[in-house]
């Protein structure tokens, strides 16, 4: 089963937007992260955000974390055309310990220029 | 550096056909390993996850097997393909017990025909 769901499914915005994405999640978990996939390719780490932190930084991502709410978004801000890609959120349950990472359904983000 | 290999890269296989796909990772010791697949434009499903040799956990029911017969090799097999196996077949690892960041090979597609 999926433990993460990202909305909107997909994004399509103008460069120089804010891109901002959602992702939801059902158990307690330990950290979330995001993931960038682009087009037929492998998934790269973007950032990770601690179940104990509510917000973090990273160049021009900004990931909040509601743990109460089991949510997590992540912002992109001033858009580019090369962040088109998809983008994922990923969990692991606290019952699994640091070894089983699901991943949401993602997020298909098309950035035009 | 660690570097993670995943071949072939593309294949097209008949229908009862044998599949072997394998992984390996250079740069590391005993890292947890995982094999995802993901259907054209969806997310990803967690298949197998390995937290030592010999040691595979499978999440979803299937024809498909996984076997870690070394420390760093990963190799996911179906003794007879169906058209349902079709897909993207993403290896990934990361550092046992204390690692967060998953990285991942750049995929293999599959195509049963």
């Amino acid at each position: 089963s999926q433990q993460g769901e990202e909305d909107p499914q997909a994004l399509s915005i103008q460069e120089g937007e804010n891109a901002t994405m959602n992702c939801s999640y059902k158990t307690s978990i330990n950290n979330l992260q995001w993931y960038r996939q682009n087009s037929g390719r492998g998934l790269v780490h973007l950032i990770l955000i601690r179940s104990n932190e509510r917000e973090k930084h990273s160049g021009r991502l900004r990931v909040t974390l509601d743990t109460s709410k089991k949510s997590s978004s992540l912002l992109i801000t001033a858009s580019r055309a090369a962040d088109t890609a998809s983008y994922f959120c990923a969990t692991a349950p606290t019952t699994s310990g640091t070894y089983k990472y699901i991943f949401g359904t993602g997020t298909r983000l098309k950035v035009l220029a | 550096s660690q570097t993670i290999h995943q071949w072939p890269a593309t294949l097209v296989q008949p229908v009862g056909s044998p599949l072997s796909l394998e992984c390996t990772v250079e740069g590391t010791s005993n890292p947890n390993l995982y094999w995802y697949r993901q259907a054209a434009g969806r997310g990803l499903q967690l298949l197998f996850y390995s937290v030592g040799i010999g040691q595979i956990s499978s999440e979803v029911p299937q024809n498909l097997s996984a076997s870690r017969p070394q420390d760093r090799q990963f190799i996911l097999s179906s003794k007879k393909l169906l058209l349902s196996d079709s897909g993207f077949y993403l290896c990934a690892w990361k550092t046992g017990h204390s690692g967060n960041t998953i990285y991942f090979g750049e995929g293999s597609w599959l195509t049963v025909v």
